[in-house]
């Protein structure tokens, strides 16, 4: 039983390249989450989705797109990646009440 | 817009202190989170309380819920360094399929 994957754990970007983030998880939720975590920021809400096929904004959506086509997978997009996207990602999954999150163990992406 | 705000941001205390962490806001919350994150990994849920007023307790750490459901509190009776890191506390708002999440109590002890 892995829990939450993140793939991959590092990565550096140039400015204006594009890259996708791949969550996994095996513990058949419903509910997964996309946030990224920046120092004095805590966790903001990227996107996230109540299940297969949906998907929704969060807090910080600007400049990431998301899909969700199977249920265990959830994948967060960068189509022309900046400076301000470097971070660290962390995607999350939970079945319903109450919404304990298990989370992956993130992905820090550098842009330069 | 539901906030919770965490204090003290920063906490550096001696092994074998007692310390507590708050975790508060205006909003009411049908549970409370917390969560303990260390560097290079994700969070990792330690408890959820539900009911106004509840306590639970996790071996040295315990939690209580407050009885308007709007506040809580992290406390941890002689620490060990293996308590340093990121607390989080995170409620959940009625209808919501999101948390809120706090910006956290990072927490160092020192052997």
């Amino acid at each position: 039983n892995a829990g939450v994957t993140q793939t991959p754990k590092f990565r550096v970007l140039k400015t204006g390249q594009s890259m996708t983030l791949l969550c996994a998880q095996d513990m058949n939720h419903e509910y997964m989450y996309w946030y990224r975590q920046d120092p004095g920021m805590g966790l903001r809400l990227i996107h996230y989705s109540v299940g297969e096929g949906t998907t929704a904004k969060g807090e910080v959506p600007d400049g990431y797109n998301v899909s969700r086509l199977k249920k265990q997978n959830f994948l967060l997009g960068l189509e022309s990646a900046a400076p301000s996207q470097t971070s660290v990602y962390f995607c999350a999954s939970t079945r319903p009440v109450p919404y304990e999150q298990y989370f992956g163990p993130g992905t820090r992406l550098t842009v330069t | 817009t539901q906030l919770l705000e965490q204090s003290p941001q920063f906490l550096s205390i001696q092994e074998g202190e007692n310390l507590t962490v708050y975790c508060n806001s205006s909003s009411v919350f049908s549970s409370l989170q917390w969560y303990r994150q260390e560097p290079g990994e994700g969070p990792v849920l330690l408890v959820t309380v539900v009911t106004g007023g509840e306590v639970k307790k996790l071996k040295r750490l315990t939690f209580q819920f407050g009885d308007a459901r709007k506040d809580s509190s992290l406390h941890i009776t002689a620490a060990q360094p293996g308590d340093t890191g990121l607390y989080l506390c995170a409620g959940e708002g009625a209808g919501s399929y999101q948390l809120t999440f706090g910006k956290g109590t990072k927490l160092s002890v020192i052997p």
